[in-house]
């Protein structure tokens, strides 16, 4: 079975510190990895996506993927109240999308 | 615009009735999924269907039945056979298998069983 392990937090950051989001993976072959937010209630939303080894940066999110650890993360800069939510890791594996449980962010002003 | 629609939102059932969840998208993508939510579960994959008059069960794919008669549509029927029906539902569209592989959600449709 392939999986997507994610630590549930909840994670608490200070407003304006850096969170930092882990996920692992089992299925070697993966080669696409998306994250996710979801508000309560609502329905997920892409914010970054990733397929090289390396860093990817978009405004204050950087995405970090190492396919030989089988491991990517999401780093949030400048962590804002907004962006308290739930993330959700995903790899895409063969037609469709794993996606972890999800790890629940808290910014605290 | 163009999106994913889901209806009901909100729906309420009885024991022992089916109920259907409909989804439909203006977005012309190809492949459809949906995905069940339970509190702290993360997204769980019922059915998914890549193209017309085909479809595959996911990983829960037991009490569930779905059918893709038209591109825009796939909708999923939740029978009496689910054990423990209460979730949020979730269906999703790609345009394609390609690289980017981005899944769109529609905003999800909540039942709950009495």
């Amino acid at each position: 079975q392939k999986e997507v392990e994610q630590n549930s937090g909840p994670l608490s950051v200070p407003e304006g510190a850096i969170a930092s989001l882990n996920c692992t993976y089992s299925d070697r072959g993966s080669q696409s990895f998306f994250w996710y937010r979801q508000y309560s209630g609502k329905s997920p939303e892409l914010i970054m996506f990733i397929y090289s080894n390396g860093d990817k940066e978009d405004g204050r999110f950087t995405a970090q993927l190492n396919k030989a650890s089988q491991y990517v993360s999401l780093l949030i800069r400048d962590s804002q109240p907004s962006d308290s939510a739930t993330y959700l890791c995903a790899v895409k594996a063969g037609t469709a999308l794993i996606f972890g449980k999800g790890t629940t962010l808290s910014v605290s002003s | 615009d163009g999106g994913i629609t889901q209806s009901p939102k909100y729906l309420f059932r009885k024991e022992g009735q089916n109920v259907t969840l409909s989804c439909e998208q203006n977005l012309n993508h190809d492949a459809m999924y949906w995905y069940r939510q339970d509190p702290g579960q993360g997204l769980r994959l019922i059915y998914y269907s890549q193209i017309v008059n085909d479809f595959q069960k996911g990983d829960i794919a037991e009490g569930y039945s779905v059918s893709r008669e038209k591109k825009e549509s796939f909708p999923l029927t939740v029978t009496s056979a689910q054990k423990n029906p209460t979730a949020f539902y979730l269906c999703a569209s790609i345009l394609g298998q390609g690289y980017t592989g981005e899944l769109f959600f529609g905003e999800g449709s909540r039942l709950t069983v009495l």
